[in-house]
């Protein structure tokens, strides 16, 4: 079936550094992909749409110049938390929608970011 | 716009109890349905849907049927296994972006 990867599944990382997520479709062209983060024992909170070729769309209350997404290519796309702080520090998933046809989403295993 | 509400966790349930876990929606049009399941750890994966109404999803003794009289899509399992231990998310697909449930922890005792 089709496959998402994500990586790296977890990082740790001080206070003020970046730090890169990708997200991979490993046997189909994805141009649009999703961003959440996810909370403890909380939902799912999309964080932006990420469009392959053009800027990401990101939802209300997202920091566009912390949460850095490039959508370079069909089959990746990658979140840049820049400048992190302790705060930051959640479970990012990201997901891809097959070119091939709308549904169902496919979801990544998910990164766990622990800020310091 | 498109909501889910789903009912609130966590459900705590003995092995071989009966699982229902109520999700409705609100929605333009017609939607897909589906429910998601996270495991400790991991991003979510698919566990059933159902495209139209009427239909019915299933898939490791988990089922769900689109009801559109009451705009509802229950998850069911008949006998629950520890295994069954993790979040649910129900979700539909209408409109461009997709729109989850809260999601709601099952923890199963032996």
């Amino acid at each position: 079936g089709a496959v998402v990867s994500q990586h790296p599944s977890w990082v740790i990382c001080k206070s003020g550094t970046s730090v890169k997520i990708e997200c991979r479709s490993l046997d189909f062209q994805a141009t649009t992909m999703f961003w959440y983060r996810q909370f403890p024992k909380q939902s799912l909170m999309l964080m932006a749409t990420s469009n392959e070729g053009s800027k990401a769309t990101y939802e209300q209350g997202v920091e566009k110049d912390k949460f850095l997404i490039n959508h370079a290519s069909l089959t990746l796309s990658t979140l840049t938390v820049t400048s992190a702080h302790p705060e930051d520090s959640s479970f990012y998933i990201c997901s891809a929608i097959d070119d091939r046809g709308y549904s169902p989403l496919h979801f990544g295993n998910g990164t766990r970011l622990t800020v310091t | 716009g498109d909501s889910v509400t789903q009912m609130e966790g966590p459900v705590t349930l003995s092995e071989e109890a009966f699982l229902t876990i109520n999700c409705t929606y609100t929605a333009t049009g017609y939607p897909s349905l589906f429910w998601y399941v996270q495991y400790p750890g991991e991003g979510l994966q698919l566990l059933l849907k159902a495209t139209k109404a009427d239909d019915k999803g299933s898939n490791k003794g988990f089922e769900a049927t689109y009801r559109k009289e009451t705009t509802s899509f229950h998850l069911e399992k008949g006998s629950v296994q520890v295994s069954d231990s993790a979040v649910y998310f129900c979700a539909l697909e209408g409109s461009y972006i997709p729109t989850f449930g809260r999601g709601t922890s099952l923890i199963v005792h032996p």
